[in-house]
């Protein structure tokens, strides 16, 4: 059960649009579409904002949109905000769940 | 509104036990599954195991078999974590969260769990 790849950092100006990338195997994100994302800020919980690979929860904007490509799954903040700022994880469902090691998003 | 409200932070020694509740309102407590994740400082979370509170069926990772319990006790619609032998290592954020839909909405505050030697 190891971790899903993620891309340790990334950076985006306010308005312009980044994507994160999240690298499993064929037994878990590429067997399941079952991806989510999930935002978290510093000391907070983890908020969803993506499950099924591309559906959102009600309440979490059209600018937060999710695919996949085989093993690799993404999530794509498009229209840069400051408040994006955080640290990002998906998670894949396999019969158990395992998440990534996390990008943190910086907006600069 | 739906919230999932866990109990307080806790300091333990090496080789304790320690428990962690998960209180439920808002929405039908066995409806929903309920997944434990802990998450260390720093580092990204970690799946511990999952439990259905309508009948009480569990599932954990394997790096916890034999350590971790979970339970439920739907009059106070509350879940409860149990860890045993406990280590340096377990030192971390303990989060309860809610399941629909292979995902996991609706997430406790967090319980910060310190393993002293």
């Amino acid at each position: 059960q190891s971790a899903l790849t993620q891309p340790r950092s990334v950076s985006g100006s306010p308005g312009q649009s980044v994507t994160i990338s999240c690298t499993g195997t064929s037994s878990d994100v590429g067997g399941y579409n079952y991806v989510s994302w999930y935002q978290q800020h510093p000391g907070k919980a983890p908020q969803l904002l993506i499950y099924d690979v591309t559906k959102r929860p009600s309440g979490v904007p059209d600018r937060f949109s999710g695919s996949k490509s085989g093993n690799t799954a993404s999530l794509t903040i498009s229209g840069l905000q400051v408040e994006d700022e955080a640290d990002y994880y998906c998670c894949s469902y396999a019969g158990f769940w395992v998440f990534g090691g996390g990008t943190q998003l910086t907006v600069l | 509104q739906v919230q999932l409200v866990q109990s307080g932070a806790e300091v333990k020694k090496s080789g304790a036990s320690v428990t962690v509740s998960c209180k439920a309102s808002g929405y039908i407590f066995i409806d929903f599954d309920i997944t434990w994740v802990r998450q260390a400082t720093g580092q990204g979370p970690e799946w511990m195991g999952w439990m259905n509170p309508n009948n009480g069926n569990t599932a954990y990772a394997q790096k916890f078999q034999g350590r971790v319990t979970m339970t439920k006790n739907t009059s106070t619609n509350t879940a409860y974590m149990d860890l045993s032998d406990l280590r340096s290592d377990d030192t971390a954020t303990y989060y309860c969260a809610r399941v629909i839909n292979r995902g996991m909405d609706v997430w406790g505050q967090g319980t910060t769990v310190t393993v002293s030697s």
